[in-house]
């Protein structure tokens, strides 16, 4: 079962909330990821947690936190948004980040608007 | 030059065209290549993975070409249901790991 899931699906903040952003995956994957996508653009990778320990940050602003509890969830803090950050949110899980043909499984994403 | 590009498009084809995409990558040491087709505000479905020797997948099929620097999707008999945005997708491990995202390219399938 390829299968991740996200909430919530849609959310919409103040810039002074504090909201957290959920997935979850049970494949038994080890590599955990949060992409940002705006309209009519790719994904941007932001974050990629590999074994729960975080390995990747691309540079993202200290207002997105990205936390692993386990091997199968993956939480995104937001606190004191701007409205530019209003985006899809996805969360993707694989195998592994390394090595060939692990694959990426996205799940359905957030959408987030910030007032 | 961007690291991965594609043809934006749109590609506009009757039902039961053939079309094909390519998509150019920048750093020859990459190391996997994927499809995926990504529907208006949906996620990115994954297409398939591309291997060195090519592979197919029903009326789909996916070439990596190492020495150029590309990967091509082949899409046969094409159907309505394939209207949709088509992503490559490059891992890169120089450096550390990159997952790199093209553009993507617009397909729309009319009757």
């Amino acid at each position: 079962d390829t299968e991740v899931t996200q909430t919530p699906k849609h959310l919409v903040m103040g810039m002074t909330n504090k909201k957290s952003l959920k997935c979850e995956q049970h494949m038994g994957h080890r590599a955990m990821y949060w992409y940002k996508q705006k309209a009519k653009k790719p994904p941007e990778l932001m974050f990629v947690y590999s074994y729960e320990k975080l390995s990747i940050n691309e540079s993202v602003p200290s207002r997105f936190s990205p936390e692993c509890p386990n091997s199968s969830l993956l939480n995104l803090h937001l606190h004191a948004l701007q409205p530019e950050d209003s985006a899809l949110y996805l969360c993707a899980s694989s195998q592994d980040k390394g090595g060939q043909g692990y694959e990426q499984y996205f799940g359905p994403g957030t959408r987030l608007t910030v007032t | 030059r961007k690291e991965v590009e594609q043809d934006p498009g749109p590609f506009n084809v009757p039902e039961g065209a053939t079309v094909a995409f390519n998509c150019t990558y920048s750093n020859s040491a990459s190391q996997s290549f994927f499809w995926y087709r990504q529907d208006c505000r949906k996620e990115p479905k994954l297409l398939m993975s591309v291997y060195s020797s090519g592979n197919e997948d029903g009326r789909f099929t996916a070439q990596l070409n190492r020495a150029s620097q590309y990967i091509s999707l082949l899409i046969r008999d094409s159907k309505l249901s394939d209207s949709a945005t088509y992503l490559c997708v490059v891992n890169d491990y120089t450096g550390g790991f990159k997952t790199i995202f093209g553009a993507g390219t617009r397909l729309f399938v009319k009757a």
